[in-house]
C-alpha cells in the first residue's frame, strides 16, 4: 500500500540558510501533520492543514511556514535556519473528514542538520 | 493540557519473555489513544489503536492493549517478545479542540531485547 512520501530525506544545511521540506499524503487523504522530533526527544506537533487550509498549530517558530497545495502535498519552509532546528521532522497525514477518530500515518521523515 | 507519561525510558526483556509498557495520560474527555513504533532511523509506525468500545485492542506484531479508565492508563503488551521488537515504543493522544486531532506524545521507552 502506498505510504507517506517525504523529501529529502537527508539535508544538510549552514546557519541561516533556508530550508524546504515536501510531504506527499497517502492518496485520497486529505490533512497533513508536521512534527518535529529533536535528538532523543518525542515529537512534537507543528502545524497542520485540512483541505489546503491550516487547521491547527501548535509550537512552530515564526521562521517556519508551511502550506498544502492542491494536489494536498505540504510544504514546510524553514529559513534563518538555527543550530536547534537540527531534528528528524515528520509529515502524517489522515482522512480528516474522520474528525477525531482518525488516525494518523507517519512518513519516514526527514532529517535536517544544520551546521 | 493533555498529557503523556511514559515511567520507563528503558526496559530489557530477554527473547521470549513477555512485555508490558507503560502508558498513563491526562486528558478531560474520552481519550483517543495509540501506541507507535520507532526503529532506529526511521518513521513511527502504528502499532494499535483506542478510540472506544472494548478496552482490549488488538495491534499488529502481536501486541495488544488495555484501556483502563480508572487508571488512566493504556499500557502496551506482548506475551513473547522477538528480537525484531527493539524499538522505541511511543504512546500518544489524540488532542485538539478544532475538530481535528494533533497527537500528544510521551517521551518514549526504549525496548531491548537480550538472547
Amino acid at each position: 500500500a502506498a505510504g507517506v512520501i517525504q523529501s529529502p530525506r537527508h539535508l544538510i544545511k549552514e546557519k541561516r540558510e533556508t530550508a524546504t521540506l515536501k510531504c506527499y499524503p497517502i492518496p485520497r487523504h486529505d490533512t497533513v501533520y508536521w512534527y518535529q522530533q529533536g535528538p532523543g526527544q518525542d515529537p512534537q506537533f507543528l502545524i497542520s492543514f485540512y483541505e489546503k487550509m491550516q487547521s491547527d498549530k501548535g509550537s512552530i517558530p515564526d521562521r517556519f511556514s508551511a502550506q498544502q497545495f492542491s494536489d494536498y502535498h505540504s510544504e514546510l519552509n524553514m529559513s534563518s535556519l538555527e543550530l536547534g532546528d537540527s531534528a528528524l521532522y515528520f509529515c502524517a497525514s489522515s482522512l480528516g473528514r474522520s474528525g477525531m477518530q482518525e488516525t494518523q500515518y507517519f512518513g519516514p521523515g526527514t532529517r535536517l542538520l544544520v551546521l | 493540557a493533555q498529557s503523556v507519561t511514559q515511567p520507563d525510558i528503558h526496559i530489557t526483556v530477554s527473547e521470549g519473555a513477555s512485555l508490558e509498557l507503560r502508558c498513563n495520560y491526562s486528558y478531560g474527555a474520552t481519550p483517543y489513544l495509540f501506541w507507535y513504533v520507532q526503529s532506529p532511523g526511521q518513521g513511527l509506525q502504528l502499532l494499535l489503536k483506542y478510540f472506544s468500545g472494548d478496552t482490549l485492542v488488538q495491534g499488529i506484531k502481536g501486541f495488544e492493549a488495555e484501556f483502563k479508565r480508572s487508571q488512566s492508563s493504556f499500557n502496551l503488551r506482548k506475551p513473547s517478545v522477538h528480537w525484531s521488537d527493539a524499538a522505541e515504543y511511543f504512546c500518544a493522544v489524540g488532542s485538539g479542540n478544532t475538530g481535528f486531532q494533533k497527537l500528544v506524545f510521551g517521551t518514549g521507552t526504549r525496548l531491548l531485547v537480550s538472547p
